[in-house]
């Protein structure tokens, strides 16, 4: 599996506060995927990235917002979190149009 | 508009007997479809995946058929065993990077 380590694991915010998770990769791989996992959903695809600095949308954008400075981080932020961004946040990687490996996930709590 | 859609929100097969997981999709776009397993509090990990050049793709227990004409993929499971309880996701990309997937399907297997 590509070397993908999500922080933090697990973050419980309050409404209205920035958050940000880190995805960071190991195995120089071109593409990077932010998921959320929510019941009755499956994996609903909100930014993705084809090279640093290049980023874009996916399905469920409102409300995030994404970064890559450099191959091996990619940055989402929550400008000002909900409850209804409460979720299990997964980051992928792919190096070209193949499978994608997936990192552990962030459970996010807002309350 | 979900693009990718699996039906069938659970499955329960016994112990030794064949799985099968359907997958259906509507953008005729797609050329590239990827099946994935998730036990819980882990990220998704790749199982097998096909082409659109293809009918047929077989990795051991795993076989994954596609019906283009009919937007359709499936995935068999042969025999069942009780490590293959777990959540399977289809996906589907074509045309850009973007990996879409679907709903996912609980799959219990009985002993």
């Amino acid at each position: 599996d590509a070397g993908i380590t999500q922080s933090p694991r697990h973050k419980v915010t309050e409404t209205g506060t920035p958050v940000t998770l880190r995805c960071h990769q190991t195995e120089n791989h071109r593409y990077m995927y932010w998921y959320r996992q929510d019941p009755g959903h499956g994996l609903r695809l909100i930014h993705y990235s084809y090279g640093v600095k290049d980023t874009d949308k996916g399905e469920v954008s409102d409300g995030y917002s994404v970064s890559r400075s450099k191959t091996e981080d990619f940055l989402l932020t929550l400008e000002s979190a909900t409850s209804s961004q409460t979720s299990v946040y997964f980051c992928a990687t792919r190096q070209d149009i193949t499978e994608a490996f997936f990192g552990q996930g962030t459970r996010l709590t807002v309350v | 508009d979900q693009q990718v859609k699996q039906n069938s929100p659970s499955l329960s097969v016994q112990e030794g007997r064949i799985s099968i997981l359907n997958c259906d999709y509507t953008n005729s776009m797609f050329d590239y479809f990827l099946w994935y397993k998730k036990y819980p509090a882990e990220g998704p990990t790749f199982l097998i995946s096909i082409s659109s050049i293809k009918d047929k793709n077989e990795d051991g227990r795993f076989t994954v058929f596609l019906n283009k004409s009919a937007k359709h993929l499936s995935l068999h499971i042969v025999p069942s065993q009780p490590g293959d309880s777990a959540v399977y996701f289809c996906a589907a990309s074509g045309g850009n990077e973007k990996l879409t997937f679907g709903t996912g399907t609980r799959l219990t297997i009985i002993p």
